[in-house]
């Protein structure tokens, strides 16, 4: 059973360009959770989906971030017009949806965002 | 505002002996906590949960303890081994909303 996958594993963008970072769960998931962490800081939630629904994007910059998790295929985090501050790793957890009051969150390995 | 802390950022404990790696939040009303592991350039690997139901869980050499009164949280490591130096996260939530993490506590485990 693969875990989550994320890709790529590495992005270098320019200022000002588009950067979309793709998280494909775990089978059987269907919760989605995006995180950023910045050098020398913790995860920071951005957003949580479930097919075709955005349930919480409290943590997402107001501009320029997007995320969707369509009926088919991965979700997507989108970055327009990239900012050097936008550098950082990306997190995507998923989660099998809710069972008895638990829900673990499993991670994938990450999409390391280089701004120049 | 930070609603998980990790307030110390680095362990360094022998092999064999315990580590104790601690944690607080801030809401009392977060029902399930989970400690990750992170080795650099991967993502956080799922260690072990406790649900508010419960004061302390198990799993082999980890152990998770929870005191809802002082809203505080520890993971014990026993023996601690070489193996164990990572990065340790905590996360707190409510089932089905987002997670808080806090800042980590880089753990060495000196041979």
């Amino acid at each position: 059973n693969a875990g989550v996958m994320q890709n790529p594993r590495h992005l270098v963008r320019r200022r000002g360009q588009e950067a979309r970072l793709r998280c494909s769960p775990m089978k059987g998931h269907s919760h989605v959770y995006w995180y950023r962490q910045l050098p020398e800081e913790g995860l920071k939630f951005m957003v949580y989906l479930q097919k075709e629904n955005i349930i919480d994007e409290s943590g997402m910059p107001k501009e320029r971030f997007s995320a969707e998790f369509p009926k088919e295929g991965p979700s997507i985090l989108r970055i327009q017009q990239v900012v050097r501050g936008d550098s950082a790793a990306y997190f995507c957890a998923s989660s099998p949806g809710f069972r008895g009051g638990s829900d673990t969150q499993y991670f994938g390995p990450g999409t390391r965002l280089t701004v120049l | 505002d930070q609603q998980v802390k990790q307030n110390s950022p680095s362990l360094s404990v022998q092999e064999g002996r315990i580590s104790i790696l601690n944690c607080d939040y801030t809401n009392s009303m977060f029902d399930y906590f989970l400690w990750y592991k992170k080795y650099p350039a991967e993502g956080p690997t799922f260690l072990i949960s406790i649900s508010s139901i419960k004061d302390k869980n198990e799993d082999g050499r980890f152990t998770v303890f929870l005191n809802k009164s002082a809203k505080h949280l520890s993971l014990h490591i026993v023996p601690s081994q070489p193996g164990d130096s990572a990065v340790y996260f905590c996360a707190a939530g409510n089932t089905g909303n987002q997670f808080y993490f806090g800042t980590g506590t880089s753990l060495t485990v000196i041979p």
